[in-house]
């Protein structure tokens, strides 16, 4: 079936640091990609999304790549603060009648000052 | 704008207790989606909603019981629940409930279950 796996945290990184968390998935199909964001105490917030391939989300300095040849969609930051620090997922959404949302282990993150 | 707001924030609750969650959006989402978080896990859907009608249930116990009044609200009603039903609850809305739209999450209600 289909299904999103991460890259296990915690991540901790300094400030000012690059930042990579990979994703890849598996999907019968061609399905669109999400990361969202979930800061402590708080629901998900969308961060970026593509829905083909070849297409980069991006937003708030953090960037994704839909790689249909290697189905991977990693999440990638060139320099890093505090404030994201947060628990990061990789979701896939497949097109069908249904929106069920996959989503991936979820990685913490955390930035050191 | 994309909010989805839920209240009340936190709950606490005796398992004898009767209470609901609710959620709004005014997006104009005709689906909308109850998800349930347990501490380092990810969101596992509950219910969904599309167009006012329930269109998923994920083998949810029937003491949790979800309404949507109009597009816009929707209710989880809890009744006899277990401690281990303890989680952050979250609601999310997008715009048809099919193909591939982005849902949009509220800040979620965490729920005590004494």
């Amino acid at each position: 079936g289909d299904s999103v796996t991460q890259m296990e945290g915690p991540v901790t990184l300094s400030e000012e640091a690059f930042l990579t968390i990979n994703c890849t998935y598996t999907a019968t199909g061609y399905p669109s990609l999400f990361w969202y964001v979930q800061y402590p105490g708080e629901g998900l917030q969308l961060l970026l999304k593509a829905t083909k391939a070849d297409d980069k989300g991006s937003n708030k300095g953090f960037e994704a790549t839909y790689r249909k040849e290697t189905t991977s969609f990693h999440l990638e930051k060139g320099s890093v603060q505090v404030s994201d620090s947060a628990v990061y997922f990789c979701a896939l959404l497949m097109y069908s009648s249904a929106s069920k949302i996959i989503f991936g282990s979820g990685t913490r993150l955390s930035i050191r000052p | 704008d994309t909010e989805v707001t839920q209240t009340p924030k936190h709950l606490v609750m005796g398992m004898t207790n009767k209470k609901s969650l609710k959620c709004e959006q005014h997006m104009g989402h005709r689906a909308m989606y109850w998800y349930k978080q347990k501490a380092k896990k990810p969101p596992e859907l509950m219910f969904v909603y599309s167009y006012e009608k329930l269109s998923i249930n994920e083998s949810v116990p029937s003491r949790f019981s979800p309404e949507c009044p109009n597009s816009s609200l929707l209710n989880l009603h809890l009744h006899a629940l277990q401690p281990e039903d303890s989680a952050l609850y979250l609601c999310a809305s997008s715009q048809e409930g099919a193909g591939t739209d982005t849902q949009y999450f509220g800040p979620g209600t965490r729920l005590t279950v004494l």
